[in-house]
């Protein structure tokens, strides 16, 4: 069974300039959920999908970030314009279930900005 | 919502010596409560999880013990290899409305096991 898959692994932009992270989650999972890691902190929600829908996206920091899920499938994430703050290790996770279920992580896109 | 705090934030031991993590949280309401490790340039992957219903599972040289009433929860290694060192990350459900449950996780524990 594939895994969660997070495209690219890693992306160095210029400050000002745009990015789109990409998850393919495991094949039937509905739940969807983006995470992000600032160095050295915790792993913290950014936003869920359950199939095309945000279920919850009070994690989201601004709305520079733009999280989107057409037809239930892959996502994406664009964060425009980049800023020095949304450095960090962005994890998208899947889940059959939305609660009390194990959830699967990508391998995490490294995001620098410069 | 949830919050997770999670101690020590560092660990180092000797190999075969027992490793110990301990998280509270502080939403009486949850009742589900992973462990995840984090090996080096690598993904969190589940390790072990325990429901409310019980107070202590084990799964080989990993045990989670639950205590509700206090509300803590704490990962024990024993017989540490260096294979273990990684950073771990305990997770608390967080219901965020609508439906939607997301966890929230503490800090991370980065535990180094010296050959």
């Amino acid at each position: 069974e594939a895994g969660v898959t997070q495209f690219p692994s890693h992306s160095v932009i210029e400050k000002g300039q745009t990015v789109t992270l990409r998850c393919d989650p495991i094949s039937g999972h509905d739940n969807l959920y983006w995470y992000r890691r600032v160095m050295g902190k915790e792993i913290k929600f950014l936003l869920h999908f359950v199939k095309e829908s945000k279920q919850d996206e009070s994690g989201m920091p601004n709305n520079r970030f733009l999280a989107e899920r057409t037809g239930g499938t892959y996502s994406t994430l664009k964060v425009q314009p980049a800023e020095l703050e949304d450095s960090g290790v962005y994890f998208c996770a899947s889940s059959q279930l939305p609660v009390n279920t194990e959830a699967f992580f990508g391998q995490g896109t490294r995001l620098t900005v410069v | 919502g949830e919050n997770v705090e999670q101690h020590p934030s560092t660990l180092s031991v000797q190999e075969g010596d027992s490793a110990v993590i301990k998280c509270t949280y502080s939403d009486s309401a949850s009742n589900y409560f992973p462990w995840y490790k984090q090996e080096l340039g690598k993904r969190p992957q589940l390790i072990i999880d325990i429901r409310s219903n019980v107070g202590e599972k084990k799964d080989q040289r990993i045990a989670v013990t639950l205590n509700k009433t206090a509300k803590h929860f704490s990962l024990h290694i024993t017989e540490t290899q260096p294979e273990d060192s990684a950073v771990y990350f305990c997770a608390a459900p967080a219901y965020s409305g609508a439906g939607s449950y997301q966890l929230t996780f503490g800090k991370g524990t980065k535990l180094s096991v010296i050959p």
